[in-house]
């Protein structure tokens, strides 16, 4: 089955600069890579995704980049901001029907 | 429209007892997941059911743990004889529209915490 591996495990920035996460997967039928932000005592929340046919997508201050080719892929976090302090989860997925995988979550910290 | 909903939200029992969680996963959503997270830890894969095929049970930590989903829509996750260390949230998300929905996006309900004492 899938694996997902992610790291780092705890990462500390200082308000402003940039967070960078990464994960690596194993399937290479999986199509499809979200990201999940969850705050402190609550649910993880879908902050973006991509799928196997792009190479990066945007939204506002984050960003993801994929590697098909090496099996990885990135959040990008710029100007980061206090508010961005949480647990991120990266998950790998094949296609519709099947199970998401998940990665063991990285605990953001962002530093005013 | 009405999101992922999960009862009782809190449960305190005493060990050795059974507990039964429910999950109400949003209209028409084919997949349905429960995950475990401990304090502090990362998302705990349980049981994943899709449709009216046969579950993912290859989770499940052991055989005191089972699950069933009825009429493809409300599911019920049942822990028999619970020990202090299932104690932790526990979480139900559901996906998919149809079978050829791109909407992978899971939605997490608010969680059941468990506490065995």
């Amino acid at each position: 089955g899938e694996n997902v591996e992610q790291h780092p495990s705890t990462l500390s920035v200082q308000e402003g600069d940039s967070a960078v996460i990464k994960c690596t997967y194993s399937d290479s039928a999986s199509n499809y890579f979200p990201w999940y932000k969850q705050e402190l005592g609550k649910r993880p929340q879908l902050i973006i995704d991509i799928r196997s046919n792009v190479g990066e997508k945007k939204d506002q201050r984050i960003a993801v980049t994929l590697n098909k080719t090496a099996k990885h892929f990135s959040l990008h976090i710029t100007e980061t901001q206090p508010e961005d302090s949480a647990v991120y989860f990266c998950a790998a997925q094949g296609g519709g029907y099947q199970k998401v995988t998940f990665g063991i979550g990285t605990k953001l910290q962002v530093i005013p | 429209g009405a999101g992922v909903s999960q009862s009782p939200s809190n449960k305190v029992t005493e060990k050795g007892k059974d507990v039964e969680l429910r999950c109400d996963p949003i209209s028409g959503h084919t997949a349905l997941y429960w995950y475990r997270q401990s304090l502090g830890q990362g998302l705990e894969f349980l049981i994943y059911f899709q449709g009216n095929s046969a579950p993912d049970k290859s989770g499940l930590p052991s055989d005191r743990f089972s699950a069933e989903r009825t009429g493809g829509s409300v599911s019920t996750l049942t822990i028999q004889r619970t020990q202090q260390e299932d104690s932790a949230v526990y979480l139900c998300a559901s996906s998919g529209r149809g079978r050829h929905s791109l909407d992978y996006e899971q939605y997490f309900g608010p969680g059941t915490r468990l506490t065995v004492t």
